[in-house]
């Protein structure tokens, strides 16, 4: 099984509708972040959360929340779906500072 | 807040040749700089990492140099092979209270021809 693991993969959802993606790790990590790559301009950060308690903004946060449900479960929704919010979007953790990250294989989402 | 610079953002070399990935960055207090591999459908795979304390590093056929008073790092890949085609990501880590929050540059698309 995968490290971590984002859900669904694929998804084409409608203006205006709410949508939830979700990422679970088998990591032990405390610290995860959500991530959106668009191409040429590589991955920008969404938000990140350093623990159960904690949730910070990232880069590009507008229109997006969070909800880090248990140390292992941080998902990401868009409440109100625009087309160009379409992209892949990646969860990734890490163990703390000095450290790579570890991602998931992505949810690519489409906004009609 | 930091900014990382990458280039070329495609590059296409012949098998067995060199390939060089370049990125600068714009925070002195930058002190960890990861290098990531993506293969197509997949998420980005940590491949080797340097620290600000080390000017080089090898693993095998790749190789990452750091330029602290430059700000600038690179990617060195030898005898390349068709498997090494992947986009390539370079990232740099702010130290702050906070903590490892990463940066990234925007990617070069390597291709490897035979």
């Amino acid at each position: 099984d995968a490290d971590v693991t984002q859900t669904p993969r694929n998804r084409i959802t409608k203006t205006g509708k709410r949508i939830m993606l979700e990422c679970s790790q088998t990591k032990g990590h405390d610290r995860m972040y959500w991530y959106r790559q668009d191409p040429g301009l590589g991955l920008q950060l969404i938000y990140y959360s350093f623990d159960v308690k904690d949730i910070n903004k990232g880069e590009i946060s507008d229109g997006y929340s969070v909800s880090r449900q248990a140390q292992a479960k941080f998902s990401l929704s868009l409440e109100s779906a625009i087309p160009n919010q379409t992209a892949l979007y990646f969860c990734a953790t890490s163990p703390g500072q000095g450290y790579g990250y570890t991602f998931g294989s992505g949810t690519r989402l489409t906004v009609v | 807040g930091e900014n990382v610079e990458q280039h070329p953002s495609t590059l296409s070399v012949q098998e067995g040749d060199s390939a060089v990935i370049k990125c600068t960055y714009s925070d002195s207090a930058s002190n960890y700089f990861p290098w990531y591999k993506q293969e197509l459908g997949k998420g980005p795979q940590l491949i080797i990492d340097i620290r600000s304390n080390v000017g080089e590093k090898k693993d095998q056929r790749i190789a990452v140099t750091l330029n602290k008073t430059a700000k600038h790092f690179s990617l060195h890949i030898t005898e390349t092979q068709p498997e090494d085609s992947a986009v390539y990501f370079c990232a740099a880590r702010v130290r702050t209270g906070g903590g490892n929050k990463l940066t990234f540059g925007t990617g070069t698309q390597l291709k490897v021809e035979l």
